[in-house]
């Protein structure tokens, strides 16, 4: 398969647990973040969005937490399964730069033990 | 279905050569972008295209070009000025809308490598 990152950041679950993915953000101008789910070879999935005026955002098992005091955004992932292993990224939409496009953190790698 | 297509999903490139990637959706977004992974990095953002005929450069450009004749068509040509070519590209589309942001619709990636 492909390796889509041979240096990332690792978080090791059991099977069961809850996961909680960390991104740090800089600019404080950003007004959209969303979370991807990147498996080996594959395009990253969306996975969950929030907007800067919510603290917090719930999905099917997925939980994304937004602190804009200390720019930092997290992903929860309830009852981790096999599935849920994958490369993790945040993405921001920074305003007021003119750019039309997300930047895209360097992601975090899941790997679940059965 | 709609979706988002990348093909090939392998290529290879002779030193010298230009070779375009191509990249099809049938979401009727009006954004398309283009994206370089390399191993141990994030997404870097390569082109993108707010509508037709428009495209804007993004954090790698120098040794690509890119056109938007179509709605549904953004192909990336990865010329021979692009000195470390071997990486996986991924394009990308979305709605856009004043003062909104949607999520994108990724494609399954293009495997470039030089031989």
């Amino acid at each position: 398969g492909e390796s889509v990152g041979l240096h990332l950041p690792t978080l090791s679950v059991q099977e069961g647990d809850n996961s909680i993915i960390n991104c740090a953000y800089s600019n404080s101008a950003s007004d959209y973040f969303i979370w991807y789910k990147q498996e080996s070879g594959k395009g990253p999935q969306f996975i969950i969005d929030i907007r800067s005026n919510m603290d917090k955002r719930q999905g099917q098992r997925v939980t994304v937490l937004l602190n804009k005091t200390v720019k930092h955004l997290s992903l929860q992932i309830a009852a981790t399964q096999p599935g849920d292993s994958a490369v993790y990224f945040c993405a921001e939409n920074i305003r007021d730069t003119g750019r039309r496009a997300l930047t895209f953190g360097s992601g975090t790698r899941l790997q679940v033990q059965p | 279905d709609g979706g988002i297509t990348q093909s090939p999903k392998y290529l290879f490139r002779k030193e010298g050569q230009n070779v375009t990637l191509s990249c099809e959706q049938n979401l009727n977004h009006d954004a398309m972008y283009w994206y370089r992974q390399d191993p141990g990095q994030g997404l870097r953002l390569i082109y993108y295209s707010q509508i037709v005929n428009d495209f804007q450069k993004g954090d790698i450009a120098e040794g690509y070009s890119v056109s938007r004749e179509k709605k549904e068509s953004f192909p990336l040509t990865v010329t021979s000025a692009q000195k470390n070519p071997t990486a996986f590209y991924l394009c990308a589309s979305s709605r856009t809308g004043t003062g909104h942001n949607y999520g994108y619709t990724f494609g399954s990636g293009t495997r470039l490598t030089v031989v």
